[in-house]
């Protein structure tokens, strides 16, 4: 069962438009969230994180909101360029959890110029 | 920083062959990490490592895997023998603090090809 879930595999979004991409969790436990972007053949780059004790975390043109009643956060992209497109891998992690963190299967973001 | 050194980048064995991928984390971070990616089942964890020790392996697929951190700066996952659903692009991951919300920093991954 998976506890990280990205409803999405893919999303096509023209550029200079916001991106949103989404996740939902399923483990009341976790506390600590956090967006990676993954280019073909390298590993997975951290972009952004958000605490439980937040709902809104943002840096440059990504912002990250979580809603913790809905177990749902989100990646907004505002606006949306050529190079942002990648795979998005949202990650979970909680007390229960040590370092490990649960990812996510992926949405794959095409920027169309 | 050189960040997380995998090696080789690519793989390509035949079924039954052993095969030995390679981790060096970045200086300095406590914990390992292997992750296995895949079409179908994502990015999942394969096991994890606090100071060398091994902490939680229950993601490994079966005795056929197993993986190795002698020291801080090098770290070996195994599988012997091989198959053909083994193939799949290998992640080594590092981090700081252990207990700590930090992120992890990836390696560029090993592809595995096993025919």
């Amino acid at each position: 069962d998976q506890q990280v879930k990205q409803n999405s595999p893919s999303l096509s979004v023209q550029e200079g438009r916001i991106s949103i991409l989404n996740c939902d969790y399923t483990n009341s436990m976790f506390d600590y969230f956090l967006w990676y972007k993954k280019y073909p053949a390298e590993g997975p780059t951290f972009l952004i994180s958000i605490s439980s004790i937040k709902d809104k975390n943002e840096d440059g043109r990504f912002t990250v909101f979580l809603n913790k009643s809905a177990k749902h956060l989100s990646l907004h992209i505002v606006p949306s360029q050529p190079g942002d497109s990648a795979v998005y891998f949202c990650a979970a992690s909680g007390k229960n959890y040590g370092q490990n963190f649960v990812f996510g299967p992926g949405t794959r973001l095409s920027v169309l110029p | 920083d050189a960040g997380v050194i995998q090696s080789p980048r690519h793989e390509v064995t035949e079924m039954g062959q052993e095969v030995t991928l390679r981790c060096k984390p970045i200086s300095g971070h406590n914990s390992l990490f292997w992750y296995r990616q895949t079409m179908m089942r994502g990015l999942e964890l394969l096991i994890y490592f606090n100071n060398n020790v091994p902490i939680d392996d229950s993601g490994m697929p079966e005795d056929r895997f197993s993986a190795k951190m002698p020291n801080a700066s090098f770290s070996t996952l195994k599988i012997q023998p091989s198959e053909p659903r083994d193939s799949a692009v290998y992640f080594c991951a590092s981090r700081t603090t252990p207990g700590l919300a930090s992120e992890q920093y990836f390696g560029p991954g090993t592809r595995l090809t096993v025919t």
